[in-house]
């Protein structure tokens, strides 16, 4: 099956700086790879997601690269804010064939933005 | 709309019981998933379904049974609870875009 790594586990960073967290999977058939913020408490939200045929995604402060030959993808936010501060997952899927994406989810990168 | 909910939020059983958790969804989606959350694990998928009527094995299946009577309900079972199963979790839900939508969670203590 899939094995997504992530690192790294934590992060802080300076308000105003930018944090980059990366990801690793083994299975070169995945073709769906989304990042989703967790604040202590609340559920996993979608804030980004990249599919296997480009390279790259941004929106606003945030971007996504992906390279399939190395089989990594990363997470970029620029301009932290406090706000930012959370828990953040990536994770890898294939559809299955039936419409549905078996997600496989790193383990974490804690996120403080320090003021 | 209230998108993705569960009931309940919150549980304590002793080792031994039975619960079932309730997971709906109101966006007319095709396909729900149960996942566990514990520290330092991430998410595991538990089993998942791609249709009314549908069920299927994820990465952590053993000790739970899930059911999908009607396209809005997802339900998770635990039929005999073991305190390894003490965990938050937490049902999602998707159209064909592959974009899961997560529900509140419930935390689940078994004593």
């Amino acid at each position: 099956g899939e094995n997504v790594e992530q690192h790294p586990s934590t992060l802080s960073v300076q308000e105003g700086d930018s944090a980059v967290i990366k990801c690793t999977y083994s299975d070169s058939a995945s073709n769906y790879f989304p990042w989703y913020k967790q604040e202590l408490g609340k559920r996993p939200q979608l804030i980004i997601d990249i599919r296997s045929n480009v390279g790259e995604k941004k929106d606003q402060r945030i971007a996504v690269t992906l390279n399939k030959t190395a089989k990594h993808f990363s997470l970029h936010i620029t301009e932290t804010q406090p706000e930012d501060s959370a828990v953040y997952f990536c994770a890898a899927s294939k559809d299955s064939g039936a419409g549905s994406y078996q997600l496989t989810f790193g383990k974490g990168t804690k996120l403080s933005v320090i003021p | 709309n209230a998108g993705v909910t569960q009931t309940p939020k919150f549980r304590v059983l002793k080792t031994g019981q039975s619960m079932t958790l309730l997971c709906a969804q109101d966006m007319n989606h095709e396909y729900m998933y149960w996942y566990r959350q514990d520290p330092g694990m991430g998410l595991r998928l538990i089993h998942y379904s791609v249709g009314e009527g549908t069920t299927a094995k994820g990465e952590v299946p053993d000790g739970y049974n899930v059911s999908r009577l009607k396209k809005q309900n997802f339900l998770l079972g635990l039929e005999s609870a073991a305190p390894s199963q003490t965990s938050v979790y937490f049902c999602a839900s998707s159209a064909l875009d592959g974009e899961q939508y997560f529900g509140p969670g419930t935390r689940l203590t078994v004593t």
